[in-house]
């Protein structure tokens, strides 16, 4: 089964600020890789598809990168709305595998 | 819009079975794949299982396979989970979600609310 190691488990940031957020494969997975937002109470919704392309409505400071085995999720300028757990997930190969999480927290 | 209602969960005993419902509507459900993902309470979202469009394909996690079976009635817009020789880890918020695609191998990109499976003696 491919791993999905996600980083950090959990970060405190400022409205404004860049936010990074990794996400390595224990083996290649092509761009087959989403990023999922999830707020407390709520489902999660996709923010990013295919490493890279931008889910229709969000807004454009969401942005994906990577390739193979290392993909990264930035926020360009946090906002208050950001505030939430995000997740990445591969779908190259079953099963499919979501990463441990991360927090954003308010600083 | 797209629309996903869980429905099946409540408290069950260990060894037990429960069987969850997705009613689907808003979008032709006979055309795309769907997945059932899960969360336990403060953890993370777990991967469980994907049906193709058809039916003809069926993946699972390692947790569940063997116990769980994923199916789907494409004439009532309806898709399933029947959950056999339930454990205590099995406790999760269960999701449906729509695949982006028909087949197999495709992330999800609608959700339903879930619906909360709670396995205690």
């Amino acid at each position: 089964d491919i791993q999905m190691t996600q980083s950090p488990p959990s970060l405190s940031a400022s409205v404004g600020d860049r936010v990074t957020i990794t996400c390595r494969a224990s083996q290649g997975v092509r761009n087959d890789l989403a990023w999922y937002q999830q707020k407390p109470g709520e489902a999660p919704k996709r923010l990013m598809y295919a490493a890279s392309s931008l889910q229709s409505g969000v807004p454009s400071r969401f942005s994906g990168s990577g390739s193979g085995t290392e993909f990264t999720l930035t926020i360009s300028s946090l906002q208050p709305e950001d505030f939430a757990t995000y997740y990445c997930l591969q779908h190259n190969s079953h099963p499919f595998t979501f990463g441990g999480g991360t927090k954003v927290e308010i600083k | 819009q797209v629309q996903l209602v869980e429905s099946g969960g409540g408290v069950v005993q260990p060894g037990r079975s429960l069987r969850l419902s997705c009613a689907a509507s808003g979008f032709t459900f006979s055309s795309y794949a769907m997945h059932w993902v899960r969360q336990a309470p403060g953890k993370g979202l777990e991967w469980v299982a994907i049906i193709s469009y058809d039916g003809s394909n069926k993946y699972y996690s390692d947790s569940v396979m063997g116990r769980f079976t994923i199916s789907r009635d494409n004439s009532k817009n309806t898709l399933y989970l029947q959950m056999n020789s339930l454990r205590i880890e099995d406790t999760a918020n269960y999701y449906c979600a729509r695949a982006d695609g028909s087949g197999s191998y495709y992330n999800m990109d609608c959700w339903g609310q879930g619906t909360l499976v709670t396995v205690s003696s």
